[in-house]
């Protein structure tokens, strides 16, 4: 069974730095594709940043490009996302998707990040 | 960025009703378009890909279809398990974007 566990949301001031986790299990994580995608009521879903299966090639949307790192530990089949200079804006749940996996593209939960002064 | 327009806003249904969703994008994405539903509290599940696919373990009363830039998810027999919010996603151009939803409620 495919799973994936986000952590390290929490609630944090304008400016902060936050790094979240995604433990993969059930999957050959090494050979997948892996993205992350946000949701806030706001502005609804926005996908932020993917990454190739050795970590070689990433892309990121313009609003986190440059304050924002995907990458990946393949041999603990884990995902990260590094979240610097934070804003208001970047409130938001976080969302660890594979790739299409046998006709599925997985999500985990979603792990909540709160900007707030 | 392609910007995905999906109509109507809000749709009030019927169990049992024939529903059709809409979802324009601003250029070309060819078929790279794929349909997701989200009950609250959940993530998204994935529904349809490649403009007319469905993903392992979707019902076939769901099916999507394209002409040019406006794709359609259609429900045939809405069941109750289907009232919830749908987005469209296109993964033909970086960045990768979705429509706004259509919320499916009961009429």
């Amino acid at each position: 069974e495919v799973q994936l566990v986000e952590s390290g949301g929490d609630v944090l001031q304008p400016g902060g730095s936050l790094r979240l986790s995604c433990a993969a299990s059930g999957f050959t994580f090494r050979t997948s594709w892996m993205n992350w995608v946000r949701q806030d009521p706001g502005t609804g879903l926005a996908w932020l940043s993917r990454t190739s299966s050795d970590g070689k090639n990433v892309f990121y949307v313009d609003s986190v490009k440059g304050r924002f790192t995907i990458s990946r530990d393949n041999a603990k089949n884990t995902l990260y996302l590094q979240m610097n200079s934070l804003r208001a804006e970047d409130t938001a749940v976080y969302y660890c998707v594979t790739d299409l996996i046998g006709g599925v593209s997985y999500w985990g939960q979603g792990t909540p990040v709160t900007v707030s002064s | 960025d392609i910007v995905l327009t999906q109509s109507p806003a809000t749709l009030s249904v019927s169990p049992g009703e024939r529903v059709t969703l809409s979802c324009r994008a601003s250029q070309s994405v060819r078929s790279n378009l794929a349909w997701y539903q989200q009950k609250p509290g959940q993530a998204p599940r994935l529904l349809i890909y490649d403009a007319s696919t469905r993903a392992t373990g979707v019902p076939a009363r769901f099916s999507g279809s394209e002409s040019g830039t406006e794709f359609t998810l259609t429900v045939s027999s809405l069941q109750s398990e289907d009232f919830a919010v749908y987005y469209c996603q296109q993964s033909n151009n970086w960045p990768w974007t979705f429509g706004q939803g259509t919320k499916v409620e009961i009429k």
